[in-house]
């Protein structure tokens, strides 16, 4: 059993479309994130919910949207992708907020072309 | 805001070699701090971990110490193998996420 997945593995899209990335964990986790890494391998918080509650927003353009359904969901929307969203996008979610290892997904490797 | 700098890569060492990786931190408070390792095309897996000073995480073969007086993290292992072969990130517990150094990549070599 996975215990953080995420879908799709692999996108591409033509800039100035609309995509999402979808993100589960079967962990009972109260804590999920999305982390963006760069070419370089560069790893950044993006966002960070708690019982579907938003903690963290770090300077991140307001075209990407996260929406938490349920404690066990947390999916990112990107609208009007450009270039320089092109990354691999990962997912989390930890016990605790932020005092606990994070479990991470495979990764969405996002090419925006 | 908190920090984690660790050695930049790449590092080459033929099997069987001595691994170390420096890791140091900047943190109010006393973090957790952890090391994770991505194999090419995966994501992230904990490899190691440590809560308080003086403790010392370790997994398969692969240890670090959690120094508050120098306030670093460097991880070792005696012999490494061609599948260590991944990249490395030191990271640590800022209450609300965690913060990554920017990875080290380590390539073993037979």
């Amino acid at each position: 059993d996975t215990a953080v997945s995420q879908t799709p593995k692999y996108l591409v899209t033509q800039m100035g479309n609309d995509k999402s990335i979808k993100c589960e964990q079967n962990l009972g986790h109260d804590t999920m994130y999305w982390y963006k890494q760069d070419s370089k391998k560069f790893l950044k918080i993006m966002f960070s919910y708690n019982n579907k509650e938003l903690i963290i927003n770090e300077t991140v353009p307001n075209r990407f949207s996260p929406k938490s359904p349920d404690k066990a969901h947390l999916n990112l929307h990107i609208n009007s992708l450009e270039l320089g969203d092109s990354a691999v996008y990962f997912c989390a979610s930890s016990q605790e907020r932020g005092r606990t290892e994070a479990f991470f997904g495979q990764g969405t490797r996002l090419t925006v072309v | 805001g908190d920090s984690v700098t660790q050695m930049e890569g790449p590092v080459t060492l033929s099997e069987e070699a001595f691994l170390t990786i420096n890791c140091t931190y900047t943190a109010t408070g006393y973090p957790s701090l952890f090391w994770y390792v991505q194999y090419p095309g995966e994501g992230l897996q904990l490899l190691l971990k440590a809560t308080k000073a003086d403790d010392k995480g370790s997994n398969k073969g692969f240890e670090a110490t959690y120094r508050k007086e120098t306030t670093s993290f460097h991880l070792e292992k005696g012999s490494v193998q061609v599948s260590d072969s991944a990249v490395y990130f030191c990271a640590l517990s800022d209450g609300n996420k965690l913060v990554f150094g920017a990875g080290t990549i380590l390539r073993v070599k037979s």
